[in-house]
């Protein structure tokens, strides 16, 4: 069983709503991630979160909001997405940056 | 960029059989990760190294880092069917998690 729990296991959204996918951990790990998958492919990272203060944006677009409300919390707000980000989305942990990540079991996104 | 490249992409195997895997960077690391991914599934973490030369066990499972630490080995010992995944290396040393292309395993009874 994983120790990185992601809420909802799938979504399938149209390119107009509006909605989170959540994580949270109870391990007392500072450093959280997220991370796209598509399929036949590795984890894609997204965004870092090291002390509750986002240390890295890959890049990602607008669309993609992260919020770290606090240690045990990570949240990705989507809004306006495109089919191309349908994908697995990850959630990771470790205690601090540069150390082991665990991961959820990740959030199948489908875009309509 | 940072590329790793794992091999070989993909292995079919019979069930009781030893498997090989192995990752090279173009760089010298200090930290090489081993995950698993069942389908449907995050990667879980199989093992982690830590320096040059070392040998570590999980199991049936043994992972060494390359002396030139540009290199990882993974050994899967006497394969059963739960061993079938993707087998994923990662550098482990960074802010950034950066994954090998993976290793597809099928083991067949």
């Amino acid at each position: 069983d994983t120790e990185v729990t992601q809420t909802p296991k799938h979504l399938v959204m149209g390119m107009t709503n509006k909605k989170s996918l959540k994580c949270e951990q109870h391990m007392g790990h500072r450093a959280m991630y997220w991370y796209k998958q598509k399929a036949k492919k590795p984890p894609e990272l997204m965004f870092v979160y090291s002390y509750e203060k986002l240390s890295i944006n890959e890049s990602v677009p607008s669309r993609f909001s992260p919020e770290c409300p606090n240690s045990s919390l990570l949240n990705l707000h989507l809004h306006a997405l495109q089919p191309e980000d349908s994908a697995l989305y990850l959630c990771a942990s470790s205690q601090v940056v540069r150390q082991p990540q665990h991961f959820g079991d990740g959030t199948r996104l489908s875009i309509l | 960029g940072q590329q790793l490249n794992q091999s070989p992409q993909s292995m079919f195997i019979q069930e009781g059989e030893d498997v090989s895997m192995n990752c090279t960077s173009s760089s010298i690391f200090n930290t090489w990760l081993w995950y698993k991914q069942d389908p449907g599934e995050g990667p879980v973490l199989l093992i982690a190294l830590y320096k040059a030369g070392e040998l570590t066990s999980n199991g049936r499972l043994t992972a060494q880092f390359g002396i030139t630490r540009k290199d990882s080995f993974l050994n899967i010992s006497a394969s059963i069917p739960s061993d079938v995944g993707i087998y994923f290396c990662a550098r482990g040393d960074t802010d950034k998690l950066i994954f090998g292309t993976g290793t597809r395993l099928q083991v067949f009874p």
